[in-house]
């Protein structure tokens, strides 16, 4: 149980355009979902906190305007990353607090690549 | 903030035998948990162990152990009878019970199995 799907799980992209991720927790509702970024050999980096039915909180450094988060529901958080450009290349995973225990679950993450 | 630090960038472990992976972090709070998560090539994190720092008793799940030492803010993980597929991304991570359910991760230790 409390499973996240997150889709796409890889995804390239011309530079300039948007890309929308997304992360639905499949069996339980997911009030707030995590937004990690990973480049190779590292570790996750918490770029935002998306709470459903308000607006989410960017970690220092994060540009709001070019990484979109939005929750509208309790089983759907989306990332979109627009006018991406190569720099913006990366692993994202989100995660969702476990629903009936203390702990986390994580999407299969995604891999974005911008030519 | 908190921070955790893995010292070890990289072990390596003959099959069969056991490996020790070390995880020190710093904090102020009293009530905290601790995991470590698994990340192998496929990229999906999956949970290994979690401790509940008021519980004394180290947490085990088979053949995955933790040494927990609260007062030196320690949480070392044990791994007996290494297997080809324990080789992964080991990262640390501490959960503040304050900060709304924030993870902050550990650099990671990359763990080869020889065989």
């Amino acid at each position: 149980g409390a499973v996240v799907s997150q889709h796409p799980s890889w995804v390239i992209c011309k530079s300039g355009t948007s890309v929308k991720i997304e992360c639905r927790s499949l069996d339980f509702q997911a009030t707030t979902m995590f937004w990690y970024r990973q480049f190779p050999k590292q570790s996750l980096m918490l770029m935002a906190t998306s709470n459903e039915g308000s607006k989410a909180t960017y970690e220092q450094g994060v540009e709001k305007d070019k990484f979109l988060i939005n929750h509208a529901s309790l089983t759907l958080s989306t990332l979109t990353v627009t006018s991406a450009h190569p720099e913006d290349s990366s692993f994202y995973i989100c995660s969702a607090p476990l629903p009936r225990d203390y702990g986390y679950t994580f999407g299969s993450g995604t891999r974005l690549t911008v030519v | 903030a908190q921070t955790v630090t893995q010292s070890q960038p990289e072990m390596s472990v003959q099959e069969a035998e056991t490996v020790t992976l070390s995880c020190t972090y710093d904090t102020s709070e009293s009530d905290y948990y601790l995991f470590w998560y698994k990340q192998p090539p496929s990229r999906q994190m999956i949970l290994v162990i979690r401790q509940e720092a008021y519980k004394q008793q180290n947490a085990t799940e088979n053949r995955f152990s933790v040494n927990f030492q609260k007062a030196a803010k320690s949480f070392s993980l044990k791994i007996s009878d290494s297997q080809l597929g324990d080789a992964a991304m080991y990262f640390c991570a501490y959960a503040s019970l304050n900060t709304g359910n924030q993870f902050y991760f550990g650099t990671g230790t990359s763990l080869t199995v020889i065989p």
